[in-house]
């Protein structure tokens, strides 16, 4: 059964920061990899979306990478800003379609 | 205007009363999915479905049923509350052709639901 998780559950850093979101999981046969950013009460923001046989891939000051042999992803987020906080999930496709979770990085950016 | 869509927004029951949530999309995708999301915690999988006559259970499908009354429309039943359903629940659609094959799914801003 795949498994997600992601490390930190939460971080806390200074504006200007360059950060790493970390996630990892367990069965290596997936189809793409989806980065979410979610804000209080709101619903879930596709930012990136990586597929199987792609590496990275870069959205503005977001870049997102992923490495299947070893069943991680990370998301590089450059020169933080207040407003990049919220919780940011990262969820895996199956071959049957269906997107498994982590259970997120609530992220604070303090200015 | 947002291409997904849920009402209500919060809703606040009692247990063993019937809810109904209501999904519609605007962005003409054939998949339509049904997520709850428990506090510190990842989005789980409850029902989904592949177009109008296709409906597939998920990780926990028991305690609800779901009903795909045309390609825009996907609706969530919780036939009788129970506190331990209060949860914040999402609507995701994605399309599984055309310049987005590769099925990227995107959320509605979610139900929140309390069941006392």
């Amino acid at each position: 059964k795949q498994e997600v998780t992601q490390i930190p559950a939460a971080l806390s850093v200074p504006e200007g920061e360059n950060l790493v979101l970390n996630c990892s999981f367990t069965d290596s046969a997936i189809y793409n990899l989806q980065w979410f950013r979610q804000d209080p009460g709101k619903g879930l923001t596709s930012l990136l979306l990586i597929q199987s046989s792609q590496r990275e891939q870069t959205s503005g000051r977001l870049n997102a990478s992923l490495d299947k042999s070893s069943g991680r992803s990370t998301l590089y987020i450059a020169a933080s800003q207040p407003g990049d906080s919220a919780t940011y999930l990262c969820a895996v496709r199956d071959s049957s379609y269906k997107l498994i979770f982590g259970s997120g990085t609530r992220l604070l950016v303090r200015p | 205007d947002a291409d997904v869509t849920q009402t209500p927004r919060n809703r606040i029951t009692k247990t063993g009363k019937r809810i109904m949530l209501e999904c519609s999309q605007t962005k003409g995708h054939d998949r339509m999915y049904w997520y709850r999301q428990d506090p510190g915690l990842g989005l789980r999988l409850i029902y989904y479905s592949f177009d109008v006559k296709d409906i597939n259970k998920g990780e926990i499908s028991d305690g609800y049923s779901v009903s795909r009354q045309a390609q825009a429309k996907f609706s969530l039943s919780l036939e009788s509350a129970i506190p331990n359903q209060t949860a914040l629940y999402f609507c995701a659609t994605s399309d599984s052709s055309g310049t987005s094959g590769n099925n990227e799914q995107f959320f509605g801003p979610g139900t929140r639901l309390t069941v006392l």
